[in-house]
């Protein structure tokens, strides 16, 4: 696609239960990101993947935070058991290269996840 | 340390005033990349920047102009005659160049631009 999707656009849930956010970054990036933007905590680095592989889990806040990306495209955050204080809007991001090399990133239009 | 401060949480101007937006940084790498983002109502971050750590020429694009101070580790955002289209949160981020590509972002300004 031309720019970075992601599924859903808002999520409500119940306390407790699981979640699954998707990312479908443009075409022929590598790298692809996840960002959680919270009310007083600003934008925060969740993990960073290159390719199929996340070299950089350490945002991650819980082992009840995974997240997956397969063909080197799509990729899939779940949040386990979720808690009221996960709520959030939930951002990817994709580049060419890393913006530690100077590239830019581009961002999707993030997920509204609301715990309940 | 890595981190980015953006010590002015909201600003108000009247429309066609000039505004600057501060950031400043921590970093003990060496090389780095420094970028603006902005962030609209609805809500995805528009890259609108970005300047390695070697290169502290200045740079306006339009109405828009950064100015990098590496002596002062300032990376300053100024808009000249501000519309109300420029209302929006505006993000400031570091790369280092061996963190992995990830942004370390500022907390974010929001710029109201008032008619």
């Amino acid at each position: 696609g031309a720019g970075v999707s992601q599924s859903p656009s808002n999520k409500v849930t119940e306390k407790g239960k699981d979640v699954e956010l998707r990312c479908d970054p443009i075409s022929g990036h590598t790298a692809l990101y996840w960002y959680r933007q919270s009310l007083g905590q600003g934008l925060e680095f969740l993990i960073y993947f290159q390719g199929n592989s996340a070299p950089d889990k350490s945002g991650l806040p819980s082992d009840r935070f995974s997240a997956e990306r397969t063909g080197g495209s799509v990729s899939t955050l779940t949040i386990q058991r979720t808690q009221q204080e996960d709520s959030a809007v939930y951002l990817c991001a994709s580049s060419l290269a890393h913006p530690g090399h100077g590239t830019e990133a581009f961002f999707g239009q993030g997920t509204r996840l609301t715990v309940v | 340390a890595q981190k980015v401060t953006q010590a002015q949480t909201e600003i108000s101007v009247v429309e066609k005033e000039d505004v600057t937006l501060d950031c400043v940084y921590e970093t003990r790498d060496t090389t780095y990349y420094l970028f603006w983002y902005k962030q609209p109502p609805s809500g995805e971050l528009v890259f609108l920047i970005r300047r390695n750590s070697f290169d502290e020429q200045n740079e306006i694009s339009g109405r828009y102009s950064w100015n990098f101070q590496k002596s002062t580790s300032s990376f300053n955002f100024t808009i000249t005659a501000s519309q109300v289209v420029d209302s929006a949160v505006y993000f400031c981020a570091l790369s280092p160049y061996n963190q992995g590509g990830k942004l370390i972002f500022g907390q974010g300004t929001e710029l109201s631009v008032k008619p």
